[in-house]
């Protein structure tokens, strides 16, 4: 298992922009998931998007991957205040991993 | 979709005492279930795994005495302080790979205060 680096840590904006986290990571991946945490609470899935994908859409989340450069992005269209949370990123090499967490993005969005 | 309950979502224990947090897979079977440990304002860590009728894998530096992992059924994976102490105050979460699914379900995680 390998620990994802999300940038910024900190991402402060307001009601109605959009918001864009990155993820780096070091080594060969099957997939890469992206988490929410609400302050005191567990983590939620968003998506998932796998090597062999570029793109993915769910809702106003849109992720994307790029394995050339390791990387991947995780962009939040028409942010809400209920969008305030961390974010976290988790590349994995597929089946039943542990999954290890960096520090994440701490969205604020103002309302 | 799967879903993991955790309980208790808060408890304060006295030093020394022994606390045991619960997570249970509802509507789904759970062979694996990850511990995680999170201090106020940092990230999840890894404390161990534990497998459904095998002992747990605890990652390097957690005290396997201390928190003891069980996980008795393919439904049910405990996590026990024992003797706990002011240190040990944090927010335990669990995880499991969700069947049918993509991604990992978690608790929605246990607040410990050790007084």
């Amino acid at each position: 298992s390998q620990q994802g680096e999300e940038d910024p840590q900190a991402l402060s904006i307001q009601e109605g922009e959009n918001a864009t986290m990155n993820c780096s990571y070091k080594t060969s991946i099957n997939n890469l998931q992206w988490y929410r945490q609400n302050s005191g609470r567990g983590l939620v899935h968003l998506i998932l998007i796998r090597s062999n994908e570029r793109e993915k859409h769910s809702g106003r989340l849109r992720v994307t991957l790029d394995t050339s450069k390791k990387s991947s992005s995780l962009l939040i269209t028409a942010s809400r205040a209920a969008d305030t949370a961390s974010y976290f990123c988790s590349p994995a090499q597929g089946g039943s991993e542990k999954l290890v967490f960096g520090k994440g993005t701490k969205l604020t969005v103002n309302p | 979709g799967a879903v993991v309950s955790q309980h208790p979502s808060r408890v304060i224990c006295k030093s020394g005492t022994s606390v045991k947090i619960e997570c249970r897979s509802l509507d789904f079977q759970a062979t694996t279930m990850f511990w995680y440990r999170q201090f106020p304002k940092q990230s999840l860590m890894l404390m161990a795994t534990s497998n459904e009728g095998s002992k747990a894998t605890y990652e390097q530096g957690v005290e396997k005495d201390k928190f003891l992992i069980n996980h008795a059924s393919l439904t049910l994976s405990t996590l026990t302080v024992t003797s706990a102490h002011p240190e040990d105050s944090s927010f335990y979460i669990c995880s499991a790979p969700a069947q049918g699914q993509d991604g990992y379900t978690f608790g929605s995680g246990t607040r410990l205060t050790v007084v």
